[in-house]
C-alpha cells in the first residue's frame, strides 16, 4: 500500500503564473478528491472524480481552477493566473466506491506559495 | 457560515488521562461523521467514523459519541498517550454527486504531556 502521492510537495510561483499539481491515488481507489486548506482552517472540498468523471464541484472552484482525471488513475489540478489568495495547501484524497461511507485517505499535500 | 464547529482550538491533557474533543454541526443533512488526526507536514489520517443511525462507535482507545438531537459529537481517547499529540479534525458528511462529501471543522490541537 503506497498511499496517496502528491507532487510537487512545495510550489513557489509569481502572481499571474499558471501552476499544475499531480495526485496519484491508492491504486485500487476509483474515487479521487481535491481539497484546499488555509492556515487555521480545516480542508475545504473542491471537487471529486469517480473514475474519469468529475461528479461534483464546489462553488469554491472558480473558473481559474480546472481538474482532470483523464484515464481514471492520476489527477491534475491546474490554477491559471494565480492570485495571492490561492496560497494554501492543496490536498488530494482517494477512496473506494461500493460502500458509500468509505473514509477518504489523504496525501501529504502540495503547499502553494504565491509571491 | 461555519457548518462544523470545533470551539476549542487546543486541549492539554496528562498522559494516561482521558481526552475529550468536541464538535458541533448545524446542517441536519449531515449523516456520516468522521474524525481525522493530522501531524505536522502530513495529510490528515482517518481515525474513526460513525453513521447517524448509531450513537456510539468504539475502536480501541478511541470512541466517538453522536447526539443527533443536539447536533453534537465527541471523540474520547482513553488512556491518552504522548503520541496522540496532533491536530484533530471533526468532519460531517452529506451525499453529493453520489459520494459522501465531508465538511471539516477548524481542528483542535491536542497536547498530551508525559
Amino acid at each position: 500500500d503506497t498511499g496517496v502521492s502528491q507532487n510537487p510537495r512545495h510550489k513557489i510561483t509569481k502572481r499571474g503564473q499558471n501552476v499544475t499539481f499531480r495526485c496519484d491515488p491508492i491504486s485500487e481507489h476509483n474515487r479521487l478528491y481535491w481539497y484546499r486548506q488555509t492556515l487555521g482552517q480545516g480542508p475545504e472540498f473542491l471537487t471529486y472524480f469517480q473514475n474519469e468523471a468529475q461528479l461534483e464541484k464546489s462553488r469554491l472552484l472558480s473558473d481559474r481552477f480546472s481538474a482532470e482525471r483523464p484515464k481514471g488513475s492520476f489527477s491534475t489540478l491546474e490554477i491559471q493566473r494565480t492570485e495571492q489568495g490561492d496560497s494554501a495547501m492543496y490536498l488530494c484524497a482517494s477512496s473506494l466506491v461500493g460502500r458509500v461511507s468509505q473514509p477518504q485517505h489523504f496525501g501529504d499535500g502540495t503547499r502553494l506559495s504565491i509571491l | 457560515d461555519q457548518q462544523v464547529k470545533q470551539n476549542s482550538p487546543s486541549l492539554s491533557v496528562q498522559e494516561g488521562r482521558i481526552s475529550i474533543l468536541n464538535c458541533d454541526y448545524t446542517n441536519s443533512m449531515f449523516d456520516y461523521f468522521l474524525w481525522y488526526k493530522k501531524y505536522p507536514a502530513e495529510g490528515p489520517t482517518f481515525l474513526i467514523s460513525i453513521s447517524s443511525i448509531k450513537d456510539k462507535n468504539e475502536d480501541g482507545r478511541f470512541t466517538v459519541f453522536l447526539n443527533k438531537s443536539a447536533k453534537h459529537l465527541s471523540l474520547h481517547i482513553v488512556p491518552s498517550q504522548p503520541g496522540d499529540s496532533a491536530v484533530y479534525f471533526c468532519a460531517a458528511s452529506e451525499v453529493r454527486g453520489g459520494s459522501y462529501i465531508p465538511t471539516f471543522g477548524r481542528g483542535t490541537s491536542l497536547i498530551v504531556h508525559p
